[in-house]
């Protein structure tokens, strides 16, 4: 079965400092993987997404994740948190010919602090 | 990028009462559209899968008898949650697959906060 683990529920970060979101597939094929952030209230918006071409994928805001087959891992990265940052995150994956079913991750919200 | 409406944004209701979501690709046709809920602190878990012309495909656990979905035009697909209880009361957000672009993507509308009192 396909699953999505992101390792941490909550992240707390000063304003400036580096971001990391941890994410964990579990997939039989090559998936497509997405990252999405969700700020209170408001429906999801794409911040980058992996379809097997680069695995060092950029994204919007200074995001981006790499890809790791060897890991089986997405991580989302920011070299330099935002206080506009502040938000959840969620962690996507669309099995091999799978063109419908998103599965979400548990989500990760992030805090960013002064 | 594709745009996806949703309204309304905020509804609250009486039990006992439907309620119609509806969902609309404003800037492309979309054959495919999709519900999922969310409870607070909780991720999405999609609830049926909407194809313009036909049924709409139920997740397992959703009764399609509760969440009427219609799929009628190219670009706008309809939620009604009938009988509405308090249970029901969640945030619920569609999505569209924009035909000709990458297969795996879908633009997600901003949501309606339903709460059932």
């Amino acid at each position: 079965a396909q699953s999505v683990t992101q390792l941490d529920s909550h992240v707390s970060v000063s304003e400036g400092t580096p971001v990391l979101l941890r994410c964990n597939y579990s997939s039989s094929y090559s998936p497509s993987l997405f990252w999405y952030v969700q700020h209170p209230n408001k429906g999801l918006q794409l911040l980058l997404k992996y379809t097997s071409a680069a695995t060092l994928v950029k994204g919007i805001n200074g995001f981006e994740a790499e890809f790791k087959k060897s890991e089986t891992s997405f991580h989302l990265t920011k070299p330099s948190a935002h206080m506009s940052d502040a938000a959840e995150y969620f962690c996507v994956v669309i099995p091999s010919g799978g063109y419908n079913k998103l599965i979400f991750g548990a989500g990760t919200r992030l805090a960013v602090h002064p | 990028g594709a745009v996806v409406s949703q309204h309304p944004s905020r509804v609250i209701c009486k039990s006992g009462t439907s309620v119609k979501i509806e969902c609309r690709s404003l800037d492309f046709q979309a054959t495919t559209m999709f519900w999922y809920r969310q409870f607070p602190k909780q991720s999405l878990m999609l609830m049926a899968t909407s194809n313009e012309g036909s049924k709409a495909t139920y997740e397992q656990g959703v009764e399609k008898d509760k969440f009427l979905i219609n799929h009628a035009s190219l670009t706008l697909s309809t939620l009604t949650v009938t009988s509405a209880h308090p249970e029901d009361s969640s945030f619920y957000i569609c999505s569209a697959r924009e035909p000709g672009a990458s297969r795996n993507e879908q633009f997600f509308g901003p949501g309606t906060r339903l709460t059932v009192l």
